[in-house]
């Protein structure tokens, strides 16, 4: 079965860049989207399709994908960033998500 | 601006069947996909299936035999069936709409999610 993997935490000092990647199989010939999801809240998109983002998402928030890794990067990175972090894509007619990635703000 | 809200019990018993119930306010049901996604506690998001207004449907292969997933347009809900839960079905239940464009489809918004806890 498809699978995503993403590292389980990223680090990143305030007004600095994140980048967290996720890594599949051909994923750059698949959409990716991306969830933040904050302790005790659902998750919410910030990024879908690779590289589009929903209205209401800071432009701090982008995306991109190519080969086998898509990658969600946040310039700027503030504190109201922490959160765990997801990806995922569709495989088979079946939503896959990556394993999640903690982002901490220090 | 669409809102979801799911519904139902909060505590099932081993080998019996949960059952919740997404309602859709702010709009209509008609016209989208709706999706069920469940988090255990402490883990990642795992997609269960969707459904259409149709009532077409598409499943995860891992519950494809212990799930079903219906919608009501009179009542702009849809609904879960998990039968014969175990403790590992011990999760926050999600649900929420898909959007659907071309191949890239993605989940916005979400429901706020109800614990359901498998336990005698």
């Amino acid at each position: 079965s498809y699978e995503l993997a993403q590292p389980p935490s990223v680090s990143v000092s305030p007004g600095q860049t994140a980048s967290i990647t996720c890594s599949g199989d051909k994923l750059g010939d698949k959409y990716s989207s991306w969830y933040q999801q904050k302790p005790g809240q659902s998750p919410v998109v910030v990024i879908y399709q690779d590289d589009k983002r929903p209205s209401g998402i800071p432009e701090r928030f982008s995306g991109s994908s190519s080969g086998n890794t898509a990658t969600l990067t946040i310039s700027g990175t503030q504190a109201m960033d922490e959160a765990d972090y997801y990806c995922q894509a569709w495989d088979s007619n079946t939503a896959i998500f990556g394993g999640g990635t903690k982002l901490t703000v220090l | 601006q669409v809102q979801l809200q799911e519904s139902g019990p909060g505590l099932v018993k081993p080998s019996e069947t949960l059952s919740l119930t997404c309602t859709v306010s702010g709009g209509s049901i008609s016209g989208y996909y709706w999706s069920w996604i469940r988090q255990p506690p402490g883990k990642g998001l795992e997609w269960i299936g969707f459904v259409y207004v149709s009532g077409r449907t598409n499943y995860n292969p891992s519950f494809k035999s212990r799930v079903t997933i219906s919608v009501d347009t009179s009542k702009n809900q849809f609904s879960l069936k998990v039968n014969s839960v175990t403790a590992a079905d011990t999760a926050v239940y999600y649900c929420a709409r898909l959007q659907v464009a071309g191949i890239g489809h993605w989940f916005d918004p979400w429901g706020q999610g109800i614990l359901v806890t498998v336990s005698s």
